[in-house]
């Protein structure tokens, strides 16, 4: 069965750019998770969509966004990039919410200059 | 003082040592215990999942809770240089409101 894809892999962006990551479930799971990834920060918490609705969000600012569409693949954005914005962003999924065991995909490294 | 506590390492061992890796919370609603292992430039992937306290063993590997302590850990058996990675823990409560991460501790096992 394959796993979680994220596309892209890689990307570098300049400040105040936009961008949009892209995340697709394992077949058969509902619920997906995005985290962002930093070296001193660690793993965050950033929001958590099912049937296409945002069940909980971490304390990002609005500039970060997500949505899910009904084929349960979702999307996030991220508006008027920030250095700070540079990370590892990570996707997981679930069959539903509350399924605590969650399968990651490989990530997207942003690099903003 | 963050919720999980995780010492980044690196834990450098030989080749066939147990290791132990521990992290501590303070969030006592805290009842789903996981353990992931994260090599270089790809995602988490789960290896261990508890519920409340108690010990579970997979193979080479086994997870311990005490809730009492709020303390966790994950020992690896006859260590391998394939074990070689980062190691994350990670727990959430009842009704999953978000996974919460320690920040890893650096594996590093010599031949």
């Amino acid at each position: 069965k394959a796993g979680v894809t994220q596309t892209p892999r890689y990307l570098i962006k300049t400040r105040g750019q936009q961008v949009t990551l892209s995340c697709s479930p394992i077949s058969g799971h509902r619920s997906v998770s995005w985290y962002q990834q930093t070296p001193g920060q660690g793993l965050q918490f950033l929001f958590e969509y099912f049937s296409e609705t945002q069940r909980n969000k971490g304390n990002f600012p609005g500039r970060f966004s997500g949505r899910q569409f009904s084929n349960s693949r979702s999307e996030m954005n991220v508006s008027t990039l920030e250095l700070g914005d540079s990370a590892l962003y990570l996707c997981a999924s679930s069959l539903v919410p509350g399924n605590n065991e969650q399968f990651f995909g490989p990530g997207t490294r942003l690099t903003v200059l | 003082q963050k919720e999980v506590e995780q010492d980044p390492g690196p834990l450098s061992v030989p080749e066939g040592a147990i290791v132990s890796l521990n992290c501590t919370y303070s969030n006592s609603a805290f009842q789903y215990f996981m353990w992931y292992r994260q090599y270089s430039r790809k995602g988490p992937e789960l290896l261990m999942y508890t519920y409340s306290s108690g010990n579970k063993e997979d193979g080479r590997f086994t997870a311990q809770v005490d809730k009492s302590s709020k303390y966790i850990s994950l020992f690896i058996r006859d260590s391998q240089p394939s074990d070689s990675a980062t190691y994350l823990c990670a727990m959430t409560n009842t009704g999953f409101q978000k996974l919460v991460f320690g920040t890893g501790t650096r594996l590093l096992v010599s031949p």
